[in-house]
């Protein structure tokens, strides 16, 4: 079964100040992975998703940018914060083709 | 834009009594996954449903999907206070890769 690795588990950064969070993903080869922001007890708003290496794609726009160096490592990064850009933030991974998405323990970043 | 309607969006209820969440959309699902979440923490998924009017059951739990694959819901009989907290309903679309659209979600919260 796959694992889904996401550091740091929590932020607290600036304004203005640079981001970079990453994921990796253990037990699986070539997976569509995903990045998501939460809200509060919310739902899962999709943020960008990518099917291989350096392949990103980007559902909203925003300040933020993704990477993928790696086949299972996926980067979310910011040059400049803005205080919306706190959240939950959460990896996922998927593999197979069935559509189901496994969730890495996220990362809380707080901007101030 | 296509849009998953969960509701309730928060319940709280005694131990002991049943439950329904509903997630609705006006599309056309492949597969429909319901989620559990914790604070804090990532979503793990519970079930996946494929097959129109499917039923599937985990324990006190269960699935529907509806016969044209537009809804689905989530029964529980007898909540526990283990039962507490977000139930996240997200549906594949044909042709849309392995992205997901997630419903907003419904806080659930049994009181002993």
């Amino acid at each position: 079964s796959q694992t889904i690795h996401q550091w740091p588990a929590t932020l607290v950064q600036p304004v203005g100040s640079p981001l970079s969070l990453e994921c990796t993903v253990e037990g699986t080869s070539n997976p569509n992975l995903y990045w998501y922001r939460q809200a509060a007890g919310r739902g899962l708003q999709l943020l960008f998703y990518s099917v291989g290496i350096g392949q990103i794609s980007s559902e909203v726009p925003q300040n933020l940018s993704a990477s993928r160096p790696q086949d299972r490592q996926f980067i979310l990064s910011s040059k400049k914060l803005l205080l919306s850009d706190s959240g939950f933030y959460l990896c996922a991974s998927e593999r197979g083709g069935g559509n189901e998405q496994f969730f890495g323990p996220g990362t809380r970043l707080t901007v101030l | 834009t296509q849009l998953l309607e969960q509701s309730p969006q928060f319940l709280s209820i005694q131990e002991g009594e049943n439950l329904t969440v509903y997630c609705n959309s006006s599309s056309v699902f492949s597969s429909l996954q319901w989620y559990r979440q914790e604070p804090g923490e990532g979503p793990v998924l519970l079930v996946t449903v494929v097959t129109g009017g499917e039923v599937k059951k985990l324990k006190r739990l269960t699935f529907q999907f509806g016969d044209a694959r537009k809804d689905s819901s989530l029964h529980i009989t007898a909540a526990q206070p283990g039962d507490t907290g977000l139930y996240l309903c997200a549906g594949a679309v044909n042709n849309q890769g392995g992205k997901l659209i997630f419903g907003q979600g419904t806080e659930l919260s049994v009181k002993p």
